[in-house]
């Protein structure tokens, strides 16, 4: 089975800190991804990585960075955390299927995440 | 502005009738279709995605396309108060490699 593994489950910030979000998958998939879930808002779309090195913005990125320097691992960072940050965090990947765009996610559990 | 609309719900139903799940979506274009289930609490999973027009069935799972309407549905037969969940319905809506376009999604609740 897919592993997508997000280092906490819950995580308590204060205004201002550097928070860094982890995610690790184990079935070596090139596709990975960060959203964010808010009650009435769904799931939107952070910021996303077809490849090492490579990272590309997603809906929401304002106030958020990411680093993928291992295939396997792709980290959210908040550069300056704001209480709007205060959220569901989810973590997902997907193989490549080539010739095509389908992409089918597999999710890590998630990290809420409270800033006060 | 690519967007997947679903009805929030919640979509009550009694056990054991079937339920409708409905999705539209913006971009005549879109070449694949997701639905996911998410329990509260719980991040989303996989249950069923189609590609061509017309029907897939999966157990108790039919998925339906119809990208003249942009329309994509999923019906649950036999509805269990273990389907209780919400159901994230998703496009892809390019022919490049890009990312899935979510719905907000539907809350189902079956009452036993």
């Amino acid at each position: 089975d897919v592993k997508v593994t997000q280092s906490s489950r819950y995580l308590v910030k204060r205004t201002g800190e550097k928070v860094f979000l982890e995610c690790v998958q184990d079935m070596d998939h090139e596709n990975m991804f960060w959203y964010r879930q808010d009650p009435g808002l769904g799931l939107r779309l952070i910021y996303f990585s077809y490849d090492v090195k490579m990272k590309e913005k997603g809906d929401i990125p304002e106030g958020y960075s990411v680093s993928r320097e291992k295939k396997e691992r792709f980290s959210l960072i908040l550069e300056s955390a704001s209480t709007n940050q205060t959220s569901m965090y989810l973590c997902a990947s997907s193989p490549p299927i080539p010739g095509t765009t389908n992409e089918k996610l597999f999710f890590g559990s998630g990290t809420q995440l409270s800033v006060l | 502005q690519k967007e997947v609309e679903q009805n929030s719900g919640p979509l009550s139903v009694p056990e054991g009738a079937i339920a409708s799940l409905n999705c539209t979506y913006s971009d005549r274009g879109s070449q694949s279709f997701f639905w996911y289930r998410q329990y509260s609490g719980k991040s989303p999973e996989l249950i069923m995605f189609i590609y061509s027009n017309g029907d897939k069935e999966d157990g108790r799972f039919t998925a339906q396309l119809n990208k003249a309407s942009q329309y994509v549905s999923l019906l649950i037969r036999d509805s269990q108060p273990s389907d209780s969940a919400t159901y994230l319905c998703a496009v892809n809506m390019n022919s490049g490699n890009t990312p899935l376009v979510f719905g907000k999604g539907t809350r189902l609740s079956v009452i036993a």
